[in-house]
């Protein structure tokens, strides 16, 4: 059974630092990765797709690396701004027919003006 | 452009009382829907998913039922609610057919709907 994990929960940083959201999932036979932004209260908005064939994705000051070997994803984020602050959640679709998401239990960015 | 709508935004209902959640798409045909719950502390969790009218397809046993009477009409239900019903529901679409690969793996989420049942 897929299980996706998010590492730390809960992160708080100064503005202009740059940082590093963890992914990790323990069944490597996955189609694709997607990378989401909740605020609160709020639906989601995806932010990065990483099909199984690629390596990382890059959007803006968006970064996701993706490692399916390894079971991990990365997302940085550059020059962090305020703005940023919401609940970042990964998701993997499994391989297969179904395009189901299997979401990861978030990690919530409060950056600091 | 394409757009999701869910209703309503919040809802405080009694044990026992039935339900119903509605999601519906414009600026596109034929999509893929699903609903998610998010329960506090928990990751969105996949409840259902239909790939055409008629057609729905159930993740986890519960309390829950869904319908698609019309092709952009994503509609979720109970008849009698738990206190374990309580949580953030998400509906979403993504495409279907043929086309770029990638645009038809992102799923588009709706503002959702936080349910409270007391």
């Amino acid at each position: 059974k897929q299980e996706v994990t998010q590492i730390p929960a809960a992160l708080s940083v100064p503005e202009g630092e740059n940082l590093v959201l963890n992914c990790s999932f323990t069944d490597s036979a996955i189609y694709n990765l997607q990378w989401f932004r909740q605020d609160p209260g709020k639906g989601l908005t995806s932010l990065l797709l990483i099909q199984s064939s690629q390596r990382e994705q890059t959007s803006g000051r968006l970064n996701a690396s993706l490692d399916k070997s390894s079971g991990r994803s990365t997302l940085y984020i550059a020059a962090s701004q305020p703005g940023d602050s919401a609940t970042y959640l990964c998701a993997v679709r499994p391989g297969g027919a179904t395009n189901k998401l299997i979401f990861g239990t978030g990690t919530l960015l409060a950056v600091q003006p | 452009s394409q757009t999701i709508h869910q209703w309503p935004a919040t809802l405080v209902q009694p044990v026992g009382s039935p339900l119903s959640l509605e999601c519906t798409v414009e600026g596109t045909s034929n999509p893929n829907l699903y609903w998610y719950r998010q329960a506090a502390g928990r990751g969105l969790q996949l409840l259902f998913y239909s790939v055409g009218i008629g057609q729905i397809s159930s993740e986890v046993p519960q309390n829950l039922s869904a319908s698609r009477p019309q092709d952009r009409q994503f509609i979720l239900s109970s008849k009698k609610l738990l206190l374990s019903d309580s949580g953030f529901y998400l509906c979403a679409w993504s495409a279907r057919g043929a086309g770029d690969q990638r645009a038809k793996n992102i799923q588009y989420f709706g503002a959702g709907t936080r349910l409270s049942v007391l």
